[in-house]
C-alpha cells in the first residue's frame, strides 16, 4: 500500500525559512515523480513544485519560483520540499502526491498534509 | 500557462440528481484532464483520468467526456456521499500542471 507522510509544517515569521520532508512507502520511490500541491485556507488546489524519479529534473511554479527548492533522497525514500523567504501567501496545506502515468499523468496518491503557517 | 475554468463555482442539487460540472481549458489540451474529489478536511481523490477514464473503485455513477479544451464532469444520480468540492487538473503541461478553481456541490 502507497503511503506518503508529511513532515516539517509549523508556524513562521515572514522572511523566514521551512523545510517539509514526505516520508514515502509501499512502492519504488526512485521510480516516480513526485510533486507537491498546496491548499490555502478555504481557497483551490495550487500545483507547486515537482521532480523526476532521479532527481536530475525540477520544475516549479511562478509563485514560488527563487524561493523553494524540491529535492529528494532515494536512498531514503523521502521528499523534500525546502522554502526559503517565505510570505504570508504561502500559508497553506502543503501534499506531497505521487504522480503516476497512465495514458495521462495524474496525482493518484496523496499524502494527509502538513499545515504551513506564515504570520508574525 | 495554461488556466483551467471550471463552472458553475457552486451548485446546489438534490439526492437522485444528475450533475455536470464544467472544465474549459485557455489552449488544447488533448485528453489529458483530470478530475478529483475533495470532502470537507479530507485529502483530494482522484476520480477521473485521461478525461473519461473512471479511476478502480470510484463508482460507475460518475463520467467524463470531452477532449481538445472543454471538458465535462458528469453524476448520474447524485448519492448523499457525493458532496465535495470537485478539481479538474490539466496534465498536458505535466510537471506543470494546473488545477481548476474548484466547484462545490451542496445539497439543496
Amino acid at each position: 500500500e502507497v503511503q506518503l507522510l508529511e513532515s516539517g509544517g509549523g508556524l513562521v515569521q515572514p522572511g523566514g525559512s521551512l523545510r517539509l520532508s514526505c516520508a514515502a512507502s509501499g512502492f519504488t520511490f526512485s521510480s516516480y515523480a513526485m510533486s507537491w500541491v498546496r491548499q490555502a485556507p478555504g481557497k483551490g488546489l495550487e500545483w507547486v513544485s515537482a521532480i523526476s524519479g532521479s532527481g536530475d529534473s525540477t520544475y516549479y511554479a511562478d509563485s514560488v519560483k527563487g524561493r523553494f527548492t524540491i529535492s529528494r533522497d532515494n536512498s531514503k525514500n523521502t521528499l523534500y520540499l525546502q522554502m526559503n523567504s517565505l510570505r504570508a501567501e504561502d500559508t497553506a496545506v502543503y501534499y506531497c502526491t505521487k504522480d503516476t502515468i497512465v495514458v495521462v499523468p495524474a496525482a493518484r496518491n496523496w499524502g494527509q498534509g502538513t499545515l504551513v503557517t506564515v504570520s508574525s | 500557462d495554461i488556466q483551467m475554468t471550471q463552472s458553475p463555482s457552486s451548485l446546489s442539487a438534490s439526492v437522485g440528481d444528475r450533475v455536470t460540472i464544467t472544465c474549459r481549458a485557455s489552449q488544447t489540451i488533448s485528453s489529458h484532464l483530470n478530475w478529483y474529489q475533495q470532502k470537507p478536511g479530507k485529502v483530494p481523490k482522484l476520480l477521473i483520468y485521461a478525461a473519461s477514464s473512471l479511476q478502480s473503485g470510484v463508482p460507475s455513477r460518475f463520467s467524463g467526456s470531452g477532449s481538445g479544451t472543454d471538458f465535462t464532469l458528469t453524476i448520474s444520480s447524485l448519492q448523499p456521499e457525493d458532496f465535495a468540492t470537485y478539481y479538474c487538473q490539466q496534465s498536458y503541461s505535466a510537471p506543470r500542471s494546473t488545477f481548476g478553481q474548484g466547484t462545490k456541490l451542496e445539497i439543496k
